[in-house]
């Protein structure tokens, strides 16, 4: 049973195109996340939602646009692709946010096997 | 400003050398938590372990073992006796108040064997 799955795992595709990824997770975790690695490792985080709601959005332009139709799914949308949007797109999960202690993120997130995004 | 520090872009060793990384960390806030994971060169993100502010002692899990100091603010993460399968990036993060994580730079382990 794959926890946090994500499709696809691979995508290659040409510059100004418009591609989706689709992630769904089958933990019952009500946040999800979606964040970038560059060719150097580095992770960014992008966007969070928490039951649909959208609660991080970091500074990412506008082309790329989630949504999230339930709380075990969040997919990621890219307009007109551009070379530097090549990376590896990580969905994550995790079981919601600490409401105890106020915004502290005590939850651990759990990743999916990341989409490798190629554009030419 | 929360921040991560691993100073140690990549380290290489011989099989069965043990091995520590380094886990630096800047916050303000009295209640967080750190947290280590691990990627192989498969590419996946796995979780190794969390430790929250208020618990200092030491935690070990077969040949891994994270030493937690809040009085260096240093998270570091020890491989006994490493092996091979051990070659992966390591990443440690920290929570912040902002619902977010905040990622080290990562740290590249070779194992050779």
């Amino acid at each position: 049973d794959t926890a946090v799955s994500q499709t696809p795992k691979y995508l290659v595709t040409q510059m100004g195109n418009d591609k989706s990824i689709k992630c769904e997770q089958n933990l019952g975790h009500d946040t999800m996340y979606w964040y970038k690695q560059d060719s150097k490792k580095f992770l960014k985080i992008m966007f969070s939602y928490n039951n649909k709601e959208l609660i991080i959005n970091e500074t990412v332009p506008n082309r790329f646009s989630p949504k999230s139709p339930d709380k075990a799914h969040l997919n990621l949308h890219i307009n007109s692709l551009e070379l530097g949007d090549s990376a590896v797109y990580f969905c994550a999960s995790s079981q919601g946010l600490d409401r105890g202690l106020a915004g502290v993120v005590e939850e651990t997130q759990y990743f999916g096997p990341g989409t490798r995004l190629l554009v030419l | 400003a929360q921040k991560v520090t691993q100073a140690q872009t990549e380290i290489s060793v011989v099989e069965k050398e043990d091995v520590t990384l380094d886990c630096v960390y800047e916050t303000r806030d009295t209640t967080y938590y750190l947290f280590w994971y691990k990627q192989p060169p498969s590419g996946e993100l796995v979780f190794l372990i969390r430790r929250n502010s208020f618990d200092e002692q030491n935690e070990i899990s077969g040949r891994y073992s994270w030493n937690f100091q809040k009085s260096t603010s240093s998270f570091n993460f020890t491989i006994t006796a490493s092996q091979v399968v051990d070659s992966a990036v390591y990443f440690c993060a920290l929570s912040d108040s902002n619902y977010q994580l905040i990622w080290g730079a990562g740290t590249k382990l070779i194992i050779k064997p």
